[in-house]
Parts: C-alpha cells; structure tokens; sequence
C-alpha cells in the first residue's frame, strides 16, 4: 500500500532563517506531488505542484520554492523565513489519473517567530 | 477555471441529528468532486468522491453526497450526527487534466450531545 511521510511535525523558526520541508512517498510510482498552506479561516491554497521530477509549477509567487530532487521526494524551501509564512503545510500526492484523489501527510505546523 | 464555495463556515448540529454541508462549485467542464474530513493538527481524509456514473456518492462514516449538475451543488449529508464527527471539512473539485484540486475554505462541524 501508499504511504506519505512528511516531516518534521512541528517547527519554529525565526524570521529570517532557511526552510526545509520534506515529504517522501513509497508504494507508488511517478506520483503527482502537491504542496498545500492551510491558514486558520482560509481553507487549503495550493502552492507547488509536481508531474515528474524536475518539473515543478508555481501557484503563487512568494518567497517560498519547491524542488522534485528524486521521483517520489518533494521539498519545500525558503531562503528566508517571513512572519506569514506561519501556517500548517500539507505535502500531498496521486496518481496522474485526474479522477484520482489526493492521499495527503499528516502536516507540519510551521510557527515563525 | 474551477472553484469552490462551501455555505457556511461552522454548522452547529445535536447528536443524532441530520447533517448537512453544502458545496457549489463552478466548472466549465464535467467535474470531479471529492469532500475531505480533517481533524485537528491532522492531514485531510478522503470522505467521497464523484467522477462520472451515479450522482448519489456513499462514502465512510456512513456519509453520502449527491451531485446535481443542473443546481451545480455537491452537498454532504449523514442521516445521524455522532460525537465523532465533529471535525472540519472540505469539498473539493478537480478537472479532468487532474492536475490539482481546488478546495472551499471548509466548514467546520460542531456535533452537542
């Protein structure tokens, strides 16, 4: 079966600082790859999404980066925290089939300071 | 461009009491529509998901949606409301290209005993 680990679960970090988030999936190939912000109120905004390695779309332009080192790796970045970059970010994936749904991890609550 | 527009954003039921959540959505082609469950500092749960056949969707924890292209509406329903349900949840809608999923901004479920 398809497993999705994301960590870590928790962080605070202070402005200014670098960010490394990273999901990983097994069980599964070529997935599609999702980064996902959650704000308290404003539901779910999709920031990156991936088709293959490499490949990377942005949604939203901001001080964050996403890269697809490895076929079933997703790395979220930033070079330097902000206050709103605060939120819980959600790693997801699926198959590339469009009716497949999202598998999602269990998030990490990013507290900036 | 697809969206999602969940009515109300916190609905307040007793236990054992229908629940309803409703969703619309804008496509301008067929839809594919999913609704999330998420519980507190936890990632998003598949509830159910429509693609093509019949329109009357059941799901886990004995929750059901109905798809209705002429009102555009996905709502979520379960006959009796149990403790457990209390959580937040999201409706979502998808293209065919399935490149990604876009969200409402979630409802959240209050179940009183």
């Amino acid at each position: 079966s398809q497993t999705i680990h994301q960590w870590p679960a928790t962080l605070v970090q202070p402005v200014g600082s670098p960010l490394s988030l990273e999901c990983t999936v097994e069980g599964t190939s070529n997935p599609n790859l999702y980064w996902y912000r959650q704000a308290a109120g404003r539901g779910l905004q999709l920031l990156f999404y991936s088709v293959g390695i490499g490949q990377i779309s942005s949604e939203v332009p901001q001080n964050l980066s996403a890269s697809r080192p490895q076929d079933r790796q997703f790395i979220l970045s930033s070079k330097k925290l902000l206050l709103s970059d605060s939120g819980f970010y959600l790693c997801a994936w699926s198959a590339i089939t469009g009716d497949s749904p999202l598998h999602f991890g269990n998030g990490t609550r990013l507290t900036v300071t | 461009a697809q969206s999602v527009t969940q009515l109300g954003s916190h609905v307040s039921v007793s236990e054992g009491a229908l629940v309803l959540l409703r969703c619309n959505y804008s496509s301008s082609v067929p839809p594919y529509l999913f609704w999330y469950v998420q519980y507190p500092n936890q990632g998003l749960q598949l509830l159910l998901k429509y693609t093509t056949g019949a329109t009357l969707v059941k799901g886990i924890n004995g929750f059901e949606a109905e798809f209705k292209k002429s009102e555009t509406s996905f709502h979520l329903t379960k006959p009796s409301a149990h403790m457990s349900d209390a959580a937040e949840y999201f409706c979502a809608v998808s293209d065919q290209a399935g490149t990604a999923l876009i969200f409402g901004k979630g409802t959240t479920l209050s179940v009183s005993s």
